[in-house]
């Protein structure tokens, strides 16, 4: 079983268009995480989510709108896609929030390619 | 955020010990050193992490310096499913943990046959 899965793994799509990405773990976990990885391969967070209630959101642009229906699932919109928005986006969950020796549990990343 | 200094690259021969050094000299005396590793076309995964003393699992080691301005991840017998970029990370306790991993660029470990 996987433990944190996202879908879909690629997407590609048309500058101006929305895209959505689903993110779920059966970890039971309380905290859920976005994570964006650009062309040069560095990681940054995003969001992070503690018991569906938004806890960090590291200046992303509000067309980004991370969703929590509940405490498996945090889903990412995007408006208005923009070229720069090209990247992977990872997924993750940690037992606890700001847990300095939890472990965060990834997916396998969505590759996002904007034409 | 203290911060970590990493190699960029480090290379190693298959079925030998590697080192994998990171500085921290700025660290706080509670932030806890993490290390995560990603294996190409993966996501980040968790390889061990420690405070003050040596840290040992299925994994690898964590030698922690004495004044833990340093560590050392150990892979001790390298194997080519080890080739990936390993990232050295603090992690603060107490409110001014966010939660959040700040990656650094890691070093990117080629293992060969």
């Amino acid at each position: 079983d996987t433990a944190v899965s996202q879908t879909p793994k690629y997407l590609v799509t048309q500058m101006g268009n929305d895209k959505s990405i689903k993110c779920e773990q059966n970890l039971g976990h309380d905290t859920m995480y976005w994570y964006k990885q650009d062309s040069k391969k560095f990681l940054k967070i995003m969001f992070s989510y503690n018991n569906k209630e938004l806890i960090i959101n590291e200046t992303v642009p509000n067309r980004f709108s991370p969703k929590s229906p509940d405490k498996a699932h945090l889903n990412l919109h995007i408006n208005s896609l923009e070229l720069g928005d090209s990247a992977v986006y990872f997924c993750a969950s940690s037992q606890v929030f700001a847990g300095s020796t939890d472990t965060q549990y990834f997916g396998p990343g969505t590759r996002l390619t904007v034409l | 955020d203290a911060k970590t200094t990493q190699p960029n690259s480090m290379e190693s021969n298959e079925e030998e010990p590697v080192h994998l050094p990171c500085n921290h000299s700025t660290i706080s005396g509670t932030d806890y050193i993490h290390w995560y590793r990603q294996l190409p076309s993966q996501g980040p995964e968790y390889v061990i992490h420690g405070l003050t003393s040596n840290v040992n699992n299925r994994m690898a080691s964590l030698a922690i310096a004495e004044d833990r301005k340093s560590s050392t991840l150990i892979l001790h017998r390298a194997t080519l499913r080890d080739a990936a970029v390993y990232y050295c990370i603090l992690r603060e306790q107490g409110s001014s943990n966010t939660g959040k991993l700040i990656f650094g660029q890691g070093t990117t470990l080629q293992v060969k046959p």
